[in-house]
C-alpha cells in the first residue's frame, strides 16, 4: 500500500528565502508525482505534475524534482512570498489515475 | 480552462437527513470523476472514481450505500450522503480529468458539518 510522507509538516519563513519542501512514498512503482497547493477551507491547485520519466519540472519561481529510486521529491520554492503562505500537498499517480496523498506542508512566509 | 465547481460550498443539516453534493467540469467533458474526503489536518483520501453512464469504483472501507455517487453526464457527478451523522461531517472535494490529460482539476470543496 503506498504511503506518502511530507516534511516538515509546518514551515515559517521570512519572506524573500529560498525554502524546500519534501516528500517521500513507499512504493516506488509510481505513474506521476503531483505537487498542490490548498489555501484555507479552499480547493486544490495543481502546481507541477512530473511523469515518472522525468527528473524535474519547473514552473516560474517553483522546481520540482523526482527520484524514484529512492522514492522522493522536494518542491523548492525561490524568493518566497507571503503570498506563497499556504499548504503544499504532494501526491503520488498509481496509473489508474488514483492520487495518494500526503498530509502537506503548512508554509507561513512572513512579510 | 479545465475549472470544476462544486455546490453547495457548504451545509450545515441534522443527523439522519441526506445531502447531495454537485460537481460540474465547466469548460470541458470529464471522462473521469474522483471523490475525495478530507479530515482536519489529514491527508485527502480517495473515496470513490467514477465515469459517465456507469457505476463508481468505491475504495475500500467507504459504504457504497451511504455515500452514492451518480455519473448521469460528462459535465456533472453528484455525491449524496445518506442519512448523514455527525462523524460524516468533513470537506467533500471532486476532482475531474480530461482524455488524455492525466492532470485532476479539483473543485473548491463543500464543508459538510452535522448537527
Amino acid at each position: 500500500k503506498q504511503e506518502v510522507t511530507q516534511i516538515p509538516a509546518a514551515l515559517s519563513v521570512p519572506e524573500g528565502e529560498n525554502l524546500v519542501l519534501n516528500c517521500s512514498f513507499t512504493d516506488s512503482a509510481i505513474y506521476n508525482l503531483q505537487w498542490f497547493r490548498q489555501d484555507p477551507g479552499k480547493g486544490l491547485t495543481s502546481l507541477l505534475l512530473i511523469q515518472s520519466s522525468q527528473r524535474e519540472q519547473t514552473s516560474g519561481r517553483l522546481n520540482a524534482s523526482l527520484d524514484k529510486s529512492s522514492g522522493r521529491s522536494t518542491l523548492y520554492i525561490a524568493a518566497s512570498q507571503p503570498g506563497d503562505s499556504a499548504t503544499y500537498l504532494c501526491a503520488v499517480g498509481g496509473g489508474s489515475e488514483k492520487l495518494v496523498f500526503g498530509k502537506g506542508t503548512k508554509l507561513t512566509v512572513n512579510p | 480552462g479545465a475549472v470544476v465547481s462544486q455546490h453547495p460550498s457548504w451545509v450545515i443539516c441534522k443527523s439522519g437527513t441526506s445531502v447531495k453534493i454537485e460537481c460540474r467540469s465547466l469548460d470541458f467533458q470529464a471522462t473521469t470523476m474522483f471523490w475525495y474526503r478530507q479530515f482536519p489536518k489529514q491527508s485527502l483520501m480517495l473515496m470513490a472514481t467514477s465515469n459517465e453512464g456507469s457505476k463508481a469504483t468505491y475504495e475500500q472501507g467507504v459504504e457504497k450505500d451511504k455515500f452514492l455517487i451518480n455519473h448521469a453526464s460528462l459535465t456533472l457527478s453528484t455525491l449524496t450522503v445518506t442519512s448523514a451523522h455527525p462523524e460524516d461531517s468533513s470537506f467533500y472535494i471532486c476532482s475531474a480529468t480530461l482524455l488524455y490529460d492525466d492532470t485532476q482539476y479539483f473543485g473548491p470543496g463543500t464543508r459538510l458539518t452535522v448537527l
